[in-house]
């Protein structure tokens, strides 16, 4: 079976800090996708990262870095000098690699408040 | 080009009452997802449809269906609503079947109220 454990429901943290959410996974594929998603007040779930599971190489995109460790089944979000507009909730994801692939299985979300 | 669109966004239904969400997916999606979102279940695969087909279903009640139209649209119906039916339901549009190759975009989410 496959599951996406959060760990953290909430998280607080002062405007310019760092800030990492956690995110854990099961699965018993050896090919898999992991995804991370936002989701604003305004409901769309936006896009942030997709990783197959042959690629742990960890990946920064301006502000946000993601590291992959397959040995701890873990798949973590950094925001680096965090800012308010990044406040949301964010989801981590998985799924299968083919034609099942389109059943994400998504993490219960960790609500990020960047307070200024 | 244009996102993902669904309507209505907003949905006050009774209970008994049956309801149609519509989703319109990029330009060129073949493939539409949906999903449910409720703050006790999270976010829940309903099912997939590509080239109007059904090709996986999760694990709802059959008075959840949908469909998808030859230009890729498509409707999810709930039937004989319930209080717990209340949710966000969220539409994912992807090039081709299932996230192999590439991401879903997801829409803004109907926000269905059962009174």
């Amino acid at each position: 079976a496959q599951k996406v454990t959060q760990a953290q429901t909430e998280i607080s943290v002062v405007e310019k800090e760092d800030v990492t959410l956690d995110c854990v996974y099961e699965t018993r594929d050896t090919t898999y996708y992991l995804f991370w998603y936002k989701q604003p007040p305004s409901g769309e779930l936006v896009f942030l990262i997709r990783r197959n599971s042959f690629d742990e190489q960890n990946e920064i995109s301006g502000r946000y870095s993601w590291n992959f460790q397959k040995s701890t089944s873990s798949f973590n979000f950094t925001i680096t000098a965090s800012q308010v507009v990044d406040s949301a909730v964010y989801f981590c994801a998985l799924s299968r690699v083919g034609s099942s692939a389109s059943k994400i299985i998504f993490g219960s979300g960790t609500r990020l408040s960047i307070r200024p | 080009k244009a996102g993902v669109t669904q309507t209505p966004r907003y949905l006050i239904k009774t209970r008994g009452q049956q309801v149609t969400l519509s989703c319109s997916p990029i330009s060129g999606h073949r493939s539409v997802s949906w999903y449910q979102q409720t703050p006790g279940q999270g976010l829940q695969f309903l099912f997939e449809y590509f080239s109007e087909t059904q090709r996986n279903k999760g694990n709802f009640p059959g008075r959840f269906s949908g469909r998808q139209f030859s230009n890729s649209r498509s409707e999810m119906n709930v039937s004989t609503l319930e209080l717990g039916d209340s949710a966000l339901y969220l539409c994912a549009s992807s090039l081709r079947a299932g996230a192999s190759g590439t991401e879903a975009f997801f829409g803004q989410g109907t926000r269905l109220t059962v009174v």
